[in-house]
């Protein structure tokens, strides 16, 4: 079984603050996804990395794929109250296995 | 926008009940998931189908729980008979999902199950 481990679970800061959200596994990944999900809704995709070392930005997010393809990183630079939510990591398998399996989650809440 | 609809999103069924729920994927997705979102174990893959044949169910337990796409409209999980440890969201999610393509699943808005 593949496992992907988030940290930290939870994360309650003020806006304007910057933080990182980790994903860890001792597996290696064909790609890896992040979503954001809101209360009473499915995730919803935020990016793909698919090379190792890759690093990608959507405005605020930076997210980092590491070298190995075993982990990566969310980091939100000036969190607004709109970024509140449950984020999750997940990775697609290796060629025999095309599922795609998820992290435990990091649950962030941006104070005004 | 295509969306992924999942029927029913609350149900409150008495133990040993017969639960079953149903999704419509996206059209030209050819696989679709199961899982299963809880606070403790976050989300949890149950089965999936590519192609409308089943891969993999190794995450659902099979003396009760079942899972069948009848054709490419239709997904459906059920569970018989099902057990306060049950309740949970279940969510089902499409995607095309091909050797070197690594698209984003889209999942519906999840069946809220209570089982009392």
């Amino acid at each position: 079984t593949q496992l992907l481990e988030q940290s930290p679970q939870f994360l309650s800061i003020q806006e304007g603050e910057n933080l990182t959200v980790y994903c860890n596994s001792s597996s290696v990944f064909s790609s890896l996804q992040w979503y954001r999900q809101e209360p009473g809704e499915g995730p919803v995709l935020l990016v793909t990395v698919v090379t190792g070392g890759e690093v990608k930005k959507l405005k605020r997010l930076t997210f980092q794929f590491g070298d190995a393809r075993k982990d990566s990183s969310l980091h939100i630079t000036a969190a607004q109250p709109g970024d509140t939510g449950l984020y999750l990591c997940a990775g697609w398998g290796s060629t025999g296995r095309r599922a795609l399996t998820f992290g435990s989650g990091t649950r962030l809440q941006v104070q005004p | 926008d295509a969306r992924v609809t999942q029927t029913p999103r609350h149900k409150v069924t008495e133990m040993g009940q017969e639960v079953t729920m149903r999704c419509q994927p996206i059209l030209g997705h050819n696989t679709v998931f199961w899982y299963r979102q809880t606070m403790m174990q976050g989300l949890e893959l149950l089965a999936y189908f590519r192609n409308r044949a089943p891969l993999d169910d190794s995450g659902m337990p099979k003396d009760r729980f079942s899972a069948e796409m009848p054709d490419a409209t239709l997904a459906t999980l059920k569970i018989q008979p099902s057990e306060p440890r049950d309740s949970a969201v279940y969510f089902c999610a499409s995607g095309l999902v091909l050797r070197q393509v690594f698209s984003p699943l889209h999942f519906g808005n999840g069946t809220r199950l209570t089982v009392t």
